[in-house]
């Protein structure tokens, strides 16, 4: 699995876009980029994730570089809601086996 | 769909004790992984499951075992408790590694 390399906290302002980056310079060729957050006391909570091209959902938007190299996860409008940990993760999908390796995260602190 | 159910929400053991831990999956998920974080880190992987076998293990000791069973629950199952197994135990299900990983909100397990 690819080691990740995040910022241990950033703060963003409450209606800002909140921008979480992330590098992964050794991901494989095969490995998925996933983000997973966690509020305090509950389980990890899937967000989104990509393999080359950029991704969006209902939660959030998944930038990825074209080398692969690094990644941000965008939160176009942060609430006080969206203040967690984020973990960016490398994880292969194969074989129905993914092994998915938390590092330890960057705490996000959204402020009103 | 009801999500990832875990049980119990808190527990506490005594040393050299046994315990196990049980995880109903989301529904039509047939693949389980197991977690464990200790206070203030990422989740560590234990293992995973996939269609009742056993398809990938972490660094984790021989002690930790587990099972899923035909409907796709599961249980860990650890032997011989130690002081720095206390910590949360997540449980977390996918469909085939497609998307991302739904988790419970854990287990607290504390070993005195």
């Amino acid at each position: 699995d690819a080691k990740t390399t995040q910022p241990p906290s950033m703060d963003c302002a409450e209606g800002r876009a909140a921008n979480l980056p992330c590098n992964h310079s050794t991901i494989s060729g095969n490995e998925y980029v996933y983000w997973y957050r966690q509020i305090h006391s509950q389980g990890p909570q899937y967000i989104i994730h990509g393999l080359k091209n950029n991704e969006t959902n209902e939660m959030a938007s998944l930038i990825i570089t074209e080398d692969r190299k690094s990644s941000t996860l965008i939160l176009p409008h942060a609430t006080l809601r969206d203040t967690a940990v984020y973990y960016c993760i490398g994880a292969q999908r194969s074989g129905g086996y993914q092994k998915v390796t938390f590092g330890t995260g960057t705490k996000l602190q959204v402020i009103p | 769909e009801t999500g990832v159910t875990q049980s119990p929400t808190h527990l506490i053991k005594t040393r050299g004790q046994q315990v196990t831990l049980r995880c109903s999956s989301q529904s039509g998920h047939n693949t389980v992984s197991w977690y464990q974080q200790a206070l203030g880190q990422g989740p560590q992987f234990i293992f995973q499951y996939y269609r009742e076998e056993e398809n990938g293990r972490g660094n984790f000791p021989p002690r930790f075992s587990g099972l899923q069973f035909p409907n796709y629950s599961s249980e860990l199952n650890v032997n011989a408790l130690e002081l720095d197994d206390s910590a949360l135990y997540l449980c977390a299900s996918s469909l085939n590694s497609q998307g991302g990983y739904t988790f419970g909100s854990g287990t607290r397990l504390t070993v005195v």
